[in-house]
C-alpha cells in the first residue's frame, strides 16, 4: 500500500495563476482532507469530504475548490494565487468511525509546499 | 480563537530521560484527542489517541494523560530517543465528527 500520496512535492506560482494540488489513498477510506500549514502554526483545515461526491468547507476555505469524483481521489484546486496561499498543503484520510471503535486517525500524505510570489 | 493551544514552541530532553509535553484545550465539546508526530519534509503520522471517557492510554513507550476538569492533556515518553527528535502535534475532535482541530506542535529534541 502507498497510503497517501501527493503530486507535485514543489511548486512555485506566480501571483494569478491556478494549479490543482493531486491527492490519492489506496486504503479504501471514505474520508478526505485537505489541511495547509503555515510556519510556526497548526494545521488548518481548508475542505473536507465524506465520500465520493460529498465535499464541505473547514477552516480556510477561501480561496480554494475541492471536488471528490472517486473514493481515491480528492483534488485541490486554486484559481488565482495570491502570497497569502503560500504554504505546505496536506492531503489526509481515514476510514468511517465505527459504532463501536471511534478512530478518529488521519493517514497523512508527504505533503506540497506551494510558493507564491 | 485557537482552541487547541501547545504553548511550548520547543523543548529538549537527555536521551533516557522522561519528555513530557503539554496541551491544553478550551472547547468543552472535544471528546477525542491524538497526538501526531512529524519529521522534516514529511506528513504527519499517529502516535497515540485518547478518548474522554478515559484519564490514561499507554502504548509502550508513549502515554497520554487526560485531565477534563483541566482541560488538559500531556505526552510522555519514557525513555526518550534521539528518533524522538520531531515536532508534536495535539488534536482534538467533538461529538463523533472526524474534524480535527490541531495545536501549533512542540519540538522536541532529545540530545545525546
Amino acid at each position: 500500500n502507498a497510503g497517501v500520496t501527493q503530486t507535485p512535492k514543489f511548486r512555485i506560482l506566480k501571483i494569478g495563476q491556478s494549479m490543482t494540488l493531486q491527492c490519492t489513498q489506496d486504503m479504501n477510506h471514505n474520508y478526505m482532507y485537505w489541511y495547509r500549514q503555515d510556519p510556526g502554526m497548526g494545521l488548518k483545515l481548508i475542505y473536507y469530504s465524506v465520500g465520493a461526491g460529498i465535499t464541505d468547507k473547514g477552516e480556510v476555505p477561501n480561496g480554494y475548490n475541492v471536488s471528490r469524483s472517486t473514493t481515491e481521489d480528492f483534488p485541490l484546486r486554486l484559481e488565482l494565487a495570491a502570497p497569502s496561499q503560500t504554504s505546505v498543503y496536506f492531503c489526509a484520510s481515514s476510514a468511517t468511525p465505527g459504532l463501536v471503535v471511534r478512530n478518529y486517525e488521519q493517514y497523512f500524505g508527504p505533503g506540497t509546499r506551494l510558493t507564491v510570489t | 480563537d485557537q482552541q487547541v493551544k501547545q504553548n511550548s514552541p520547543s523543548l529538549s530532553v537527555q536521551e533516557g530521560r522522561i519528555s513530557i509535553l503539554n496541551c491544553d484545550y478550551t472547547n468543552s465539546m472535544f471528546d477525542y484527542f491524538l497526538w501526531y508526530k512529524k519529521y522534516p519534509a514529511e506528513g504527519p503520522t499517529f502516535l497515540i489517541s485518547i478518548s474522554s471517557i478515559k484519564d490514561k492510554n499507554e502504548d509502550g513507550r508513549f502515554t497520554v494523560f487526560l485531565n477534563k476538569s483541566a482541560k488538559h492533556l500531556s505526552l510522555h515518553i519514557v525513555p526518550s530517543q534521539p528518533g524522538d527528535s520531531a515536532v508534536y502535534f495535539c488534536a482534538a475532535s467533538a461529538g463523533g465528527g472526524n474534524k480535527l482541530t490541531f495545536g501549533t506542535g512542540t519540538q522536541l529534541k532529545v540530545e545525546l
